[in-house]
């Protein structure tokens, strides 16, 4: 079974500064996509970034990035000019590219503070 | 607007009471899915649809149990064998693809044993 693992259960960044969250998964398959969603206060999920496995490429989008490391099995975000409007709990998913049933696994988060 | 509307957004059983929570999507979405959420826990995959009349166990199946009579509606029931019903569910749909595609997440419903 696939398992997302997210080591930091909180971290703090100061405004306009860069922070980088880590996750690491293990799996079996070779052909998957990886995903970083937002959960602010209003509970509210909100796609920040994805990348597909077979892309050498990191994703970015904006102020995030990722960097990710396959065969390390490592997919860590790293946001950049950090804003109040950034504080949120972040959370790292992966799907297996089956075509069809195709579940999304969670890491368990990891709460990141925006300080002044 | 389309969206996925979750209901009610606060829930109170009483022991040995079965309720049900609501999920509808007006985004024409084949696949709907609904996931649990502990403190410290992560999202957990209760159950999952990928089709009309059909669906699958997730990862926490027990004491849970669903329907899927109509593509927009997938509905939870939390019954009495569910011991610790305690938390946020959270339902969502994803459009069909690949497996890239995002999944569109309803707005919660907020369990709680009295």
């Amino acid at each position: 079974a696939q398992t997302v693992t997210q080591s930091q259960p909180e971290m703090s960044v100061q405004e306009a500064e860069t922070v980088t969250l880590s996750c690491t998964y293990d799996t079996s398959e070779s052909d998957y996509y990886l995903f970083w969603y937002k959960q602010p206060p209003s509970r509210q999920m909100i796609l920040v970034i994805r990348q597909e496995a077979y892309k050498q490429q990191n994703a970015t989008e904006n102020r995030f990035s990722v960097n990710f490391q396959k065969a390390a099995k490592s997919f860590s975000l790293k946001i950049s000019d950090s804003q109040l409007g950034d504080a949120a709990m972040y959370f790292c998913a992966y799907r297996r590219n089956t075509g069809t049933a195709s579940k999304l696994t969670f890491g368990t988060g990891t709460r990141l503070q925006v300080t002044l | 607007d389309g969206g996925i509307t979750q209901s009610p957004k606060y829930l109170f059983r009483k022991e040995g009471q079965n309720v049900t929570l609501s999920c509808e999507q007006n985004l024409n979405h084949d696949a709907m899915y609904w996931y649990r959420q502990d403190p410290g826990q992560g999202l957990r995959l209760i159950y999952y649809s990928q089709i009309v009349n059909d669906f699958q166990k997730g990862d926490i199946a027990e004491g849970y149990s669903v329907s899927r009579e109509k593509k927009e509606s997938f509905p939870l029931t939390v019954t009495s064998a569910q011991k610790n019903p305690t938390a946020f569910y959270l339902c969502a749909s994803r459009p069909p693809g690949g497996s890239n595609e995002k999944l569109f997440f309803g707005s919660g419903t907020q369990l709680s044993v009295l």
